[in-house]
């Protein structure tokens, strides 16, 4: 079974400073990993994948994420914050190698609220 | 390409109608996923489909929920007789095979009101 916990429910920086959404999974095989981001009353768009190539992984906007087998963790960072970064951010697994073959799983989601 | 198309975006139903939610893929995707979303919640896997085929529903409520993906037209999630507790986006999203390494493109979903 294959789950992912997004640690903070809710984040909050100033415009320009780093943005660390943080995202552990668990699966039983080598996990397909994704971000998506949702803006209010929007569909899902996705940021950035991991599929077992390089371990960090640059995405749209700026942002990049690490995949850290030994964590299980799979951390979404942008070095700095803009006004329309604000929106939900969702870490997901997909376990192409078990019995839930092409199933995302998604976390809880992490709201980014960005300060002027 | 015009992507995953959803319709409606809106949908309002009366307690103990029937909401139809329909999907059209992206082109030359032949696999179709439905994702609810409830309120402060993220999104929960329903169903997977290929064309014709249910490959998963472990997601799908045991009762009034139904779904299908024909060999023409748009897939679609059936909901009978709906209650308040079914009011929720529903997403729909569809990858081209093999489903394992791509990444899934979402539609703009359907935000279903039950009143």
């Amino acid at each position: 079974a294959q789950s992912v916990t997004q640690l903070d429910s809710h984040v909050s920086v100033s415009e320009g400073t780093p943005v660390l959404l943080r995202c552990n999974y668990s699966s039983s095989y080598s996990p397909s990993l994704f971000w998506y981001v949702q803006h209010p009353n929007k569909g899902l768009q996705l940021l950035l994948k991991y599929t077992s190539a390089a371990t960090l992984v640059k995405g749209i906007n700026g942002f990049e994420a690490e995949f850290k087998k030994s964590e299980t963790s799979f951390h979404l960072t942008k070095p700095s914050a803009h006004m329309s970064d604000a929106a939900e951010y969702f870490c997901v697994v997909s376990d192409p190698g078990g019995t839930s073959y092409g199933k995302l799983t998604f976390g809880q989601g992490t709201i980014l609220t960005v300060h002027p | 390409n015009a992507g995953v198309m959803q319709n409606p975006r809106h949908l309002v139903r009366r307690r103990g109608q029937e909401a139809r939610l329909r999907c059209s893929p992206m082109k030359g995707h032949s696999h179709v996923y439905w994702y609810r979303q409830l309120p402060e919640e993220g999104l929960k896997f329903m169903v997977y489909l290929q064309k014709e085929n249910i490959i998963d529903e472990s997601g799908m409520p045991k009762e009034r929920f139904s779904a299908e993906f024909p060999k023409e037209g748009p897939s679609i999630l059936r909901i009978q007789q709906v209650v308040r507790g079914d009011s929720a986006a529903y997403f729909c999203a569809s990858s081209p095979p093999p489903a394992e390494t791509d990444g899934y493109t979402f539609g703009s979903g359907t935000r279903l009101t039950v009143v």
